[in-house]
């Protein structure tokens, strides 16, 4: 099974801010999945494939990585961006989820 | 629009069994998969099973020899089966729409699941 370790597991950012998200993977995964959960709520979709942005995601927000090591990168951070985003593997089963980031606005 | 609602059970007594149903509308079993995942109260995500557009199907092999996942085309609906509960098992339930890549592009509101005498 391959373990995603995503970090930091809590962070605070002012509106503003350049905030990167990192998600590193015990085995080489081909691409790497993200999704926005907001508090109370189901899951969204918020990047594909490691780097496409799915729909209505505000392009502030962008993905890159490769093998072991993946991240999500906010530009300017907002209010409404606050939420858990979690990366999730598909190269090999079972699939797997991190544990998750917490992010909050300061 | 696309859209997936889970319904269940809501309350199930330790060693029984889960059913859980998941009803699609804006598109078709036979054109995209469907896929499980939980998330017990608090914690992170977990991948449960799938079934594929063409009716094949994987499970996390954490929870195979609990598990059975099937489909009715004609209803728009999955089915997902998890026997001998316990309260572990507690969690929200989840179904999503899951496509090539093994990516899970859309998502019902959940259904909860409290595993309990």
């Amino acid at each position: 099974e391959i373990v995603l370790t995503q970090s930091p597991t809590t962070m605070a950012a002012s509106p503003g801010e350049k905030v990167t998200l990192t998600c590193r993977a015990s085995s080489s995964v081909s691409y790497m999945h993200w999704y926005q959960q907001r508090s109370g709520t189901s899951p969204k979709l918020w990047i594909y494939e490691t780097s496409k942005l799915a729909s209505g995601v505000p392009n502030r927000f962008s993905g890159s990585g490769s093998g072991t090591s993946y991240s999500l990168t906010i530009n300017s951070m907002e209010t409404e961006d606050a939420a858990t985003y979690y990366c999730q593997q598909g190269s090999s089963y079972p699939l797997t989820f991190g544990s998750g980031t917490k992010l909050e606005i300061k | 629009q696309v859209q997936l609602k889970e319904s269940g059970p809501g309350l199930v007594q330790p060693s029984r069994t889960l059913s859980l149903t998941c009803t699609v509308s804006g598109f078709s079993l036979t054109s995209y998969g469907v896929s499980w995942v939980r998330q017990p109260p608090g914690k992170g995500l977990e991948w449960i099973a799938a079934i594929w557009s063409g009716g094949s199907t994987d499970y996390n092999s954490a929870l195979k020899s609990r598990l059975s996942i099937s489909r009715d085309t004609s209803k728009s609906q999955v089915l997902l089966k998890m026997n001998s509960l316990q309260t572990e098992d507690t969690a929200m339930y989840f179904c999503a729409r899951y496509r090539g890549t093994y990516v899970m592009d859309a998502w019902g509101q959940g259904a909860s699941v409290t595993v309990s005498s």
